[in-house]
């Protein structure tokens, strides 16, 4: 079955410091994306980093990075320099090429960056 | 319009009745989804459409829901008889085509639906 975990309902950081989401999916499908989002409070979800399954180089946007360990099925996402604006749900999604766009959630972390 | 737009923005309706929820995706985007989120959990998706034809309609949880897309834009998402278990929080995304591996998403800022 495809599916994605992410096994840290919270986590907390403090400002300024870096922090790892983890990031766990599991597919027989050799071709496809990984994603991640953030949620804040107000509920829209924001698109940060995307990562190809066939991408030699690990993705980075800005203070975000995916650090992609293919051989284990982990997708975690970085965040360097944590900012108070970075209190957020985020979640790690999956998309499989061939069944088309729809995308596949974990049940996402709560981050929470203290000063 | 900039976003994906969704109306409204809440919904309370009593057990029993059917609701009505709008998608306006970003104009020129070809694919558009549906995703449910229940409180405190991840999105579910229900179902996509490319154009105005639904390739993949396996996330709907029953009958009681349906979904339609007119003209390749505004899309209506139809939940007949509702249950107290239908109280999420619906999101639309779209999103150009599903032709490019990288392709974005989109959401707009859900539909918070609340059955009594």
């Amino acid at each position: 079955a495809q599916k994605i975990t992410q096994t840290q309902p919270g986590m907390f950081v403090q400002e300024k410091e870096a922090v790892t989401l983890d990031c766990t999916y599991d597919t027989s499908d050799q071709s496809y994306g990984l994603f991640w989002y953030k949620q804040p409070s107000s509920g829209e979800m924001i698109f940060l980093i995307y990562q190809g399954s066939y991408d030699e180089q690990n993705a980075t946007e800005g203070r975000y990075s995916l650090n992609f360990q293919k051989a284990r099925k982990s997708a975690n996402l970085v965040i360097s320099a944590s900012q108070l604006g970075d209190s957020a749900m985020y979640f790690c999604a999956m998309r499989i090429y061939n069944q088309g766009g729809k995308l596949i959630f974990g049940q996402g972390t709560e981050l929470s960056v203290k000063p | 319009g900039a976003g994906v737009s969704q109306s409204p923005s809440n919904k309370v309706t009593e057990k029993g009745k059917d609701v009505e929820l709008r998608c306006d995706p970003i104009s020129g985007h070809t694919a558009l989804y549906w995703y449910r989120q229940r409180l405190g959990q991840g999105l579910e998706f229900l179902i996509y459409f490319q154009g105005n034809s639904a390739p993949d309609k396996s996330g709907l949880p029953s009958d009681r829901f349906s979904a339609e897309r007119t003209g390749e834009s505004v899309s209506t998402l139809t939940i007949q008889r509702t249950q107290q278990e239908d109280s999420a929080v619906y999101l639309c995304a779209s999103s150009l085509g599903t032709g490019v591996r990288k392709e974005t998403q989109y959401f707009g800022p859900g539909t918070r639906l609340l059955v009594l």
